[in-house]
């Protein structure tokens, strides 16, 4: 029960590549969630999905897409990053019933 | 709308003294309230949560929190700190009885226990 994975672990990229962040859990959750974590800020919530086949806008959905692939995955992707983006993207899951989040362990990005 | 507030940017504590961080939160309706520990390079653990029931609420690494309607708290206490209890902490809360699905974060409490 490997929980919430995510890849990749660190990412360098220059102003305007794309990129695709990778999430999946093995805890048969409903809901999975994307977060960005910057210094002093706390969590941001960029995107969610309440259940397979729906995704809806966070807090900072802006310059960011995402895709939920099967109940299982639930990718977040850069179509054109920007320096702003520099930040540490954390994807969560959680189970209707029980309500706490499970956190993967974070992919750092750097936007040169 | 919902938010939380923590008050304490960080908290400094002796190893083997009791500790506190701090949580308060505003919502329309009726709260669900989380505790998580972040330790370094890693993702957020979930420490404990208060939905009904009991005020006092305990959780993992003998952390407790006490939920007090009235002062709109729910602060996260530990008799016995201990070194290994450094790292940083986050409230969040989700008040279900106003429709919200998603819980608000706090910007986190950085907790140093001193040897």
């Amino acid at each position: 029960n490997a929980g919430v994975t995510q890849t990749p672990k660190f990412q360098v990229l220059k102003t305007g590549q794309s990129m695709t962040l990778q999430c999946a859990q093995d805890m048969n959750h409903n809901s999975m969630y994307w977060y960005r974590q910057d210094p002093g800020m706390g969590l941001r919530l960029i995107y969610y999905s309440a259940s397979e086949g729906t995704t809806d806008k966070g807090e900072v959905p802006n310059g960011y897409n995402v895709s939920r692939l099967n109940k299982r995955e639930f990718s977040l992707r850069l179509e054109s990053a920007a320096p702003s983006q520099t930040s540490v993207y954390f994807c969560a899951s959680s189970d209707i019933s029980t309500y706490e989040q499970y956190f993967g362990p974070g992919t750092r990005l750097t936007v040169t | 709308a919902q938010s939380v507030a923590q008050p304490e940017d960080q908290v400094n504590v002796a190893e083997g003294n009791p500790l506190t961080v701090k949580c308060t939160y505003s919502v329309s309706g009726n709260p669900y309230l989380f505790w998580y520990v972040q330790y370094p390079n890693r993702g957020l653990q979930f420490l404990l949560k208060y939905i009904t029931g009991d005020n006092l609420v305990k959780g993992s690494y003998g952390f407790e929190a006490e939920f007090n309607k009235s002062q709109t708290s729910f602060h996260l206490k530990k008799p016995s700190a201990l070194v290994s209890d450094s790292a940083l902490y986050f409230c969040a809360v989700r008040d279900v009885s106003g429709g919200s699905y998603i819980p608000t974060f706090g910007r986190g409490t950085s907790l140093i226990v001193h040897p």
